[in-house]
């Protein structure tokens, strides 16, 4: 079984600052790790996923992530947060081994708040 | 990215009545579909996913019966809530999928039942 915990229902930050939210996974398997954004009235937008390539992976819009197994976390960074940055994260783990494609385990997601 | 549509947005109807939920992927044909189910403030939790041309495959403590999905075109899966009580009420969410095409599933913008 695989399961995810995000830390934090809510996350404000100042416009600038580093925004860090965290993510803790279990898994059986070799996981496949994705992070998800939600703006209001919009579906899911693939913000990054991890497929063992490498362990710091790049997002879209100044978004990472980095993978370390020995802590089983997926903390999500960005550098300077935007006012766009405003929106509910999840974050997520395949049920299988064979990516993003399958049914997902998500988190229970992160609102993140900017603070002008 | 791909783009996926539901339909409607969002349905209020009185308990005992059936509901159907259309979700369409509008510039691609979506191989499978996946439906969530999302509780306030709670993550997305898988409740079927949808083979185009066959039965779906319902998750572990999802009433098949209740929850009635077709998947008979390419472009189309419909899930149906059957006789609504008030604990149906929920955010519904699906995603589409074509392997060939993309590594990824991409999702709707979520459908929110509410059952007087």
């Amino acid at each position: 079984a695989q399961s995810v915990t995000q830390l934090g229902s809510h996350v404000s930050v100042s416009e600038g600052a580093l925004v860090l939210l965290r993510c803790n996974y279990s898994s059986s398997v070799p996981p496949y790790l994705f992070w998800y954004v939600q703006y209001p009235n919009q579906g899911l937008q693939l913000l990054l996923k991890y497929t063992s390539a490498a362990t710091l992976v790049k997002g879209i819009n100044g978004f990472e992530a980095e993978f370390k197994k020995s802590e089983t976390s997926f903390h999500l960074t960005k550098p300077s947060a935007h006012m766009s940055d405003a929106a509910e994260y999840f974050c997520a783990v395949s049920r299988y081994s064979g990516g993003g494609a399958d049914g997902l385990t998500f988190g229970k997601g992160t609102h993140l708040i900017i603070q002008p | 990215g791909a783009v996926v549509s539901q339909h409607p947005s969002w349905v209020i109807c009185k308990s005992g009545t059936s509901v159907k939920i259309e979700c369409r992927s509008l510039d691609f044909q979506a191989t499978t579909m996946f439906w969530y189910r999302q509780f306030p403030k709670q993550s997305l939790m898988l409740m079927a996913t949808s083979n185009e041309g066959s039965k779906a495959t319902y998750e572990q403590g999802v009433e098949k019966d209740k929850f009635l999905i077709n998947h008979a075109s390419l472009t189309l899966s419909t899930l149906t809530v059957t006789s609504a009580h008030p604990e149906d009420s929920s955010f519904y969410i699906c995603s589409a999928r074509n392997l060939a095409v993309y590594n990824e599933q991409f999702f709707g913008p979520g459908t929110r039942l509410t059952v007087l």
